[in-house]
């Protein structure tokens, strides 16, 4: 069975600055995808990026990219020029692509992110 | 696009009874899947519901059952009410139970407490 572990229950970062945030997973297949949720006290799940296994690049949205080691199973978001509103817990979630299995996702516990003005 | 909606926000049960939570997807989405959120955990996946039939199951009791509508819309169903069921219920909404390659789409959760 798939898992999905985040160790930082509680980060904090200045704003306009720069945090990371871990995300450990373990898996046998080979074709998966990787996500980081964001979600807000209004509790609506968010995507804020997300990772096929099968590429090699790092993905990046913005302010967001990742850094993706397939070998460690390491999944790390990083958030530049951090905003007050992206406070908000973030969950990270692994997804399987093989064939005939559901898309159901598999989360991680979170992390809570505190942007300090 | 109204997004996915679930109804009610918020829910008081007293314990044993029955309650039922409802979604309805994203326009044009015709697979929902259910979560559970418990306090301080990431969700946990209920089941998933494809042209009406549940797809597949997560590790939760038979206490908690579904069904989707010709619509797609979709209701949870939760029996004999425990204090550990209280929880934010997510719903999910995406196309296609089988593809792989499609984005799931959350709503705002009914947020249920067990008393």
């Amino acid at each position: 069975a798939q898992t999905v572990t985040q160790s930082q229950p509680e980060m904090s970062v200045q704003e306009a600055e720069t945090v990371t945030l871990s995300c450990t997973y373990d898996t046998s297949e080979s074709d998966y995808y990787l996500f980081w949720y964001k979600q807000p006290p209004s509790r609506q799940m968010i995507l804020v990026i997300r990772q096929e296994a099968y590429k090699q690049q790092n993905a990046t949205e913005n302010r967001f990219s990742v850094n993706f080691q397939k070998a460690a199973k390491s999944f790390s978001l990083k958030i530049s020029d951090s905003q007050l509103g992206d406070a908000a817990m973030y969950f990270c979630a692994y997804r399987s692509a093989h064939g005939g299995a559901t898309n159901k996702l598999i989360f991680g516990t979170g992390t809570l992110l505190a942007v300090q003005p | 696009d109204a997004g996915v909606t679930q109804s009610p926000t918020h829910l008081i049960k007293t314990r044993g009874q029955q309650v039922t939570l409802r979604c309805s997807p994203k326009s044009g989405h015709d697979t929902v899947s259910w979560y559970q959120q418990a306090l301080g955990q990431g969700p946990q996946f209920i089941f998933q519901y494809y042209e009406e039939e549940e797809r597949q199951r997560g590790n939760f009791p038979d206490r908690f059952s579904g069904h989707q509508f010709p619509n797609y819309s979709s209701e949870l169903n939760v029996n004999a009410l425990l204090l550990g069921d209280s929880a934010l219920y997510l719903c999910a909404s995406q196309t296609g139970a089988g593809a792989m390659n499609t984005e799931a789409f959350f709503g705002q959760g009914t947020r249920l407490t067990v008393v």
